[in-house]
């Protein structure tokens, strides 16, 4: 089946420093990825949509001076966190829409603590 | 206004118990609903879609009510494995991003 690999698993920065998550589409193009964002006993929220050579779209309230993503090729996205603080601590996850037209395909998720 | 309510929970069941989860959404106009489950620090997966004649999976069986904005989900002879948070989908159109719950904690136990 279609595979989206995330790295890394997980990951402890210090408060001022960068982390960059990515994801891999293994075997389909993943023309859009979809970025999500999950703190403790809450849902996965929406934090950008991001379409292959093109800008980003992020959600309200998301700076996206801050998280920062690029979606260069077919097969890979990337989030950087940006001068991460402690209230970024969160579990990050990506997803893309297909293969398939009704499919979606889950990253394994990034827990990210910042110390 | 919340997009998609779902109980919190914990449900704390015995093995072979049945439990309901119910799931409201707040867009008419959303064309795809899903049931996902997501197990403690992992990604959520696929457990079932959800169609408006309502579908079964084994001891999974799904129900939705359009004029309701209302989903369901029933588990039958619930296993130690169920234990996890479930989470209600929904979906605007397809290829845009999943609306998620907050999901509900099921707890299983022998």
């Amino acid at each position: 089946g279609a595979v989206v690999s995330q790295h890394p698993s997980r990951v402890i920065c210090k408060s001022g420093t960068s982390v960059k998550i990515e994801c891999r589409s293994l075997d389909f193009q993943a023309t859009t990825m979809f970025w999500y964002r999950q703190f403790p006993k809450q849902s996965l929220m929406l934090m950008a949509t991001s379409n292959e050579g093109s800008k980003a779209t992020y959600e309200q309230g998301v700076e996206k001076d801050k998280f920062l993503i690029n979606h260069a090729s077919l097969t890979l996205s990337t989030l950087t966190v940006t001068s991460a603080h402690p209230e970024d601590s969160s579990f990050y996850i990506c997803s893309t829409s297909g293969p398939d037209t009704y499919g979606y395909t889950f990253g394994s998720g990034t827990r990210l603590t910042v110390v | 206004r919340k997009e998609v309510e779902q109980d919190p929970g914990p449900f704390n069941v015995p093995e072979g118990a049945t439990v309901a989860f119910n799931c409201t959404y707040s867009n008419s106009a959303s064309q795809s609903f899903f049931w996902y489950r997501q197990d403690c620090r992992k990604e959520p997966k696929l457990l079932m879609s959800v169609y408006s004649s309502g579908n079964e999976d084994g001891r999974f069986t799904a129900q939705l009510n359009r004029a309701s904005q209302y989903i369901s989900l029933l588990i039958r002879d619930s296993k130690l494995s169920d234990s996890a948070t479930y989470l209600c989908v929904v979906n605007d159109q397809a290829g845009t991003a999943l609306i998620f719950g907050k999901g509900t904690t099921l707890s299983v136990s022998s």
